[in-house]
């Protein structure tokens, strides 16, 4: 079967760093993907690993173990602009099917 | 370079009755999946056309349906309509069928049936 594991809710403060956690139990596994979705607002990506290791982009960094089935994504320098919910997406292979969690809503307070 | 359209944005139906939601990917793009989200289920894969074939599948009854056209368009449809069938359902798009492909996601059609 496939389970990704996110926590539903995380509050940070605007210029702070936030850590989002996922885990995934997936029968096949060809990467991992994490998009951003603001309330009444389609997903857009963010990052995509395949590899161990991690991923950076500006404010945006993605790390990935495949051996422990883990991913998590740093947002560093928090702005109040990046509350939205964080969508954590396996994609178990063939195809563009992806398997996704069922998000992390992240708020930004003062 | 314009993005995943989606028609109708909004849509309130009642059970029983069927619906065709449609979607233009982005222009160039050959793959369009589909996908549900509902606040309890988060985002569920529907399925994905490639060159006009559905090659992946999610678990959804036979109700729902999709196809693909020679120009990359696609369409969805949901027949005999139930309560909770009310969701946003939305469109992605990529240039192949390779899934390190970014997909690129359409606003949503958000269905309502009473």
């Amino acid at each position: 079967g496939q389970n990704i594991d996110q926590p539903t809710e995380m509050t940070a403060t605007e210029g702070a760093i936030v850590q989002i956690n996922c885990t995934y139990q997936t029968s096949g596994f060809n990467g991992l993907f994490w998009y951003q979705q603001h309330a009444g607002e389609a997903p857009t990506f963010l990052s995509y690993n395949v590899l161990d290791g991690l991923e950076e982009k500006g404010r945006f960094s993605s790390f990935l173990s495949r051996s422990k089935g883990y991913s998590y994504l740093l947002l560093k320098e928090l702005q109040m602009k990046d509350s939205a919910s964080y969508l954590c997406a396996v994609a178990p292979g063939g195809g563009n099917k992806l398997t996704f969690g069922t998000g992390t809503q992240l708020k930004v307070e003062l | 370079k314009a993005g995943v359209t989606q028609t109708p944005r909004y849509l309130i139906k009642t059970r029983g009755q069927q619906v065709t939601l449609s979607c233009s990917p982005i222009s160039g793009h050959r793959s369009v999946s589909w996908y549900q989200q509902t606040p309890g289920q988060g985002l569920q894969f529907l399925f994905e056309y490639f060159s006009e074939t559905q090659r992946n599948k999610g678990n959804f009854p036979g109700r729902f349906s999709g196809r693909q056209f020679s120009n990359s368009r696609s369409e969805m449809n949901v027949s005999t309509l139930e309560l909770g069938d009310s969701a946003l359902y939305l469109c992605a798009s990529s240039w192949t069928a390779a899934n390190q492909e970014t997909q690129y996601f359409g606003p949503g059609t958000r269905l309502l049936v009473l």
